[in-house]
């Protein structure tokens, strides 16, 4: 079973809204959570870092929370544009370990 | 751009073709790596290298070769590849390898089909 897994699989939205994407992870020791944005035909490029200590974070209109506790994060897209369809991956990190855990990713399409 | 260049970016191949996809990282990183991404699932991670040494290697079928000649290049080299072998293969670099977790650069990757 897959370490982080997300949800929803796909979504699509008008271009102006709001959109929430969900990662509940089991990875143990936690070190941090990343959100990477993919565009199509492209490498994933990391939006956010959030450690143990941090609940939220942004950038720009991209909004992270995290709550350990119950290990799970969000990323809150405001004001949703058409350059915002992309995929969505969410990254967790153990301590002490190189490797990274992935999740599959929340494709989000953006439409006018 | 990422720092993180790699070639092609498309590639065609019969089963019975030898090819190499090429990375090439700008940002002074000592660890490279090569994921594999199919469609609907999380990244794979295929090969990890840390200054050069091989310090992974993911249970990846013998058909898939690496090889980093120093810590700005990494190749992968093909041969007799299957049909479930075309994905999207990814190149991505780091400041540190094992034993630390820093933030990977991917590169573009190289979207391989196999007919």
């Amino acid at each position: 079973k897959n370490q982080v897994e997300q949800s929803p699989q796909s979504l699509i939205i008008l271009e102006g809204k709001n959109c929430t994407l969900q990662c509940n992870y089991t990875v143990s020791p936690f070190s941090n959570l990343r959100w990477y944005k993919q565009d199509t035909g492209r490498g994933p490029v990391s939006l956010t870092i959030m450690t143990f200590s941090e609940n939220t974070k942004s950038n720009g209109r991209y909004t992270a929370t995290l709550d350990a506790d119950t290990k799970q994060s969000s990323l809150h897209i405001t004001a949703s544009q058409l350059s915002d369809s992309a995929s969505y991956i969410c990254v967790v990190s153990s301590q002490y370990d190189y490797k990274l855990s992935f999740g599959a990713g929340t494709t989000v399409t953006v439409r006018a | 751009e990422t720092g993180v260049t790699q070639t092609p970016r498309h590639l065609v191949m019969g089963m019975t073709n030898k090819k190499s996809l090429k990375c090439e990282q700008h940002l002074g990183h000592n660890a490279m790596y090569w994921y594999k991404q199919s469609a609907k699932k999380p990244l794979e991670l295929m090969f990890v290298y840390s200054l050069e040494e091989r310090v992974e290697n993911n249970s990846v079928p013998s058909r898939f070769s690496p090889e980093c000649p120093n810590s700005s290049h990494l190749f992968l080299h093909l041969h007799t590849l299957q049909p479930e072998d075309s994905a999207l293969y990814l190149c991505a670099s780091s400041q540190g390898g094992s034993g630390r977790s820093y933030e990977q650069f991917f590169g573009p990757g190289t979207r391989l089909t196999v007919l």
